[in-house]
């Protein structure tokens, strides 16, 4: 167990509608990032929140958003969902604001996202 | 941009035998470099990491990588494989002013036989 948890663990929605998935960091974590695995893009980097703010974007779309609030737990909302969104979304959590690239990354068990 | 390859995206050992597992990267400049491990069902888990120093690194469960800067690679060993190593093992790397975003390799999925 990372300490990084994840809900929900398994969401099944339609196309067209939008969804919450929530990230809760390690205790004493003050940087999130979000990761998006999929088959045929495997693993990729989607957004990093440090303290509240947004600090480095990757390959996220416009339909997908995500927050930082106080107490440190994220969201990533995805909306306007298609299929090939369907994914398996990790949350990864590291104590620093992630300036210092030594600073490693704990995983959650992640969410797995199906568009039907 | 950096980019990560894994080249074996199948390896199928039999318990005992001893485990390769290339990786390259590409990134002229300093790097850091991770080996992941997911096993069936669960969450990515650091398996070891190098950031300077000693290029033999010691990780966790057997496991041990080298990273040799001429060759861009960091390919993770262990000397004698166990059944409860099958799993997908992912390298990472990130970059100093990258802000920490992990950019990964496709994974390489081991099947360890009895």
């Amino acid at each position: 167990d990372s300490g990084v948890t994840q809900t929900p663990k398994h969401l099944i929605t339609a196309t067209g509608q939008r969804v919450t998935l929530r990230c809760s960091p390690r205790s004493g974590d003050l940087s999130v990032y979000w990761y998006q695995q999929s088959l045929d893009q495997g693993l990729q980097f989607l957004i990093h929140y440090y303290n509240g703010e947004e600090r480095a974007k990757g390959n996220i779309l416009e339909r997908f958003s995500a927050q930082q609030f106080p107490d440190l737990h994220s969201e990533l909302n995805l909306s306007s969902l298609e299929l090939g969104d369907s994914a398996l979304y990790f949350c990864a959590s590291s104590v620093g604001s992630g300036g210092l690239s030594t600073d490693t990354q704990y995983f959650g068990p992640g969410t797995r996202l199906t568009v039907l | 941009a950096q980019s990560v390859s894994q080249h074996n995206h199948h390896v199928i050992l039999s318990e005992a035998a001893s485990l390769e597992l290339g990786c390259n990267y590409s990134y002229g400049g300093t790097v850091n470099l991770f080996w992941y491990v997911q096993y069936p069902g669960q969450h990515l888990q650091l398996l070891l990491k190098y950031f300077s120093g000693d290029p033999l690194v010691k990780g966790i469960k057997g496991f041990e990588a080298e990273f040799i800067k001429s060759k861009f690679s960091f390919n993770l060993r262990k000397p004698s494989v166990q059944w409860s190593d099958t799993a997908e093992y992912f390298c990472a790397v990130n970059t100093p002013g990258g802000y920490n975003k992990l950019i990964f390799g496709a994974g390489t999925r081991l099947a360890v036989h009895p």
